[in-house]
């Protein structure tokens, strides 16, 4: 299976400022995916990146809010912009493995204050 | 749109006894179901998954899952619970975009 290196795993920023995550996957991979998980709740799928095309949104995310790159097979990035205290949660990235299990990356914790 | 879902937001059992979180399902066509546990602090670890073939599927540390077309459920089951089995249990089916939606997640405790 795929092996995911995710960072940081961790942040605490100041309200009104930005941070990207990183997503380094140990092979190719067509689709990759960002998830948030909000404190006690499940995962919700913030988006696909799909590499040479723009990524897909979920409802009520959006691109100037959540900018993600994928120049690769291998790596992503989430930005999350403009941040709030309402942006603190978990974001984890994942890779598609239908033999395998998708795999998720380690998780960012991210607090805004 | 395919849908999961975990009628259980807590398990609480005694460790040695059976450990049951239940799974329901609502797919058009074939479904592709997963589990995956988190512990705390920690990302995702995939547990088991059912593409096709035997209804009952094992999976890692001794957990399996049992595929019920007629109940639309994907139970997931372990004989003896441990201590260390405490943990946040999610069950996710894959959309016809290859996009995992998840369930709301059942807490698993399990009492020495």
């Amino acid at each position: 299976s795929a092996v995911i290196s995710q960072k940081p795993s961790r942040d605490i920023c100041q309200r009104g400022t930005s941070l990207t995550i990183q997503c380094q996957v140990d092979s190719q991979v067509t689709m990759m995916f960002w998830y948030r998980q909000q404190p006690g709740q499940s995962l919700t799928l913030i988006a696909t990146a799909n590499q040479g095309s723009e990524a897909t949104y979920e409802s009520g995310f959006v691109i100037d809010k959540f900018p993600i790159s994928r120049p690769n097979l291998t790596f992503s990035t989430l930005t999350v912009s403009n941040m709030s205290p309402e942006d603190s949660s978990i974001y984890l990235c994942s890779v598609e493995g239908l033999s395998y299990g998708y795999t998720f990356g380690s998780g960012t914790r991210l607090t805004v204050v | 749109a395919q849908s999961v879902a975990q009628p259980e937001d807590q398990v609480n059992v005694a460790e040695g006894n059976p450990l049951t979180v239940k799974c329901t399902y609502s797919v058009s066509g074939n479904p592709y179901l997963f589990w995956y546990v988190q512990y705390p602090n920690r990302g995702l670890q995939f547990l088991l998954k059912y593409i096709t073939g035997d209804n009952l599927v094992k999976g890692s540390y001794g957990f399996e899952a049992e595929f019920n077309k007629s109940q639309t459920s994907f139970h997931l089951k372990k004989p003896s619970a441990l201590v260390s089995d405490s943990a946040l249990y999610f069950c996710a089916v894959r959309e016809d975009d290859y996009k995992l939606s998840f369930g709301a997640g059942t807490t698993v405790t399990v009492r020495a």
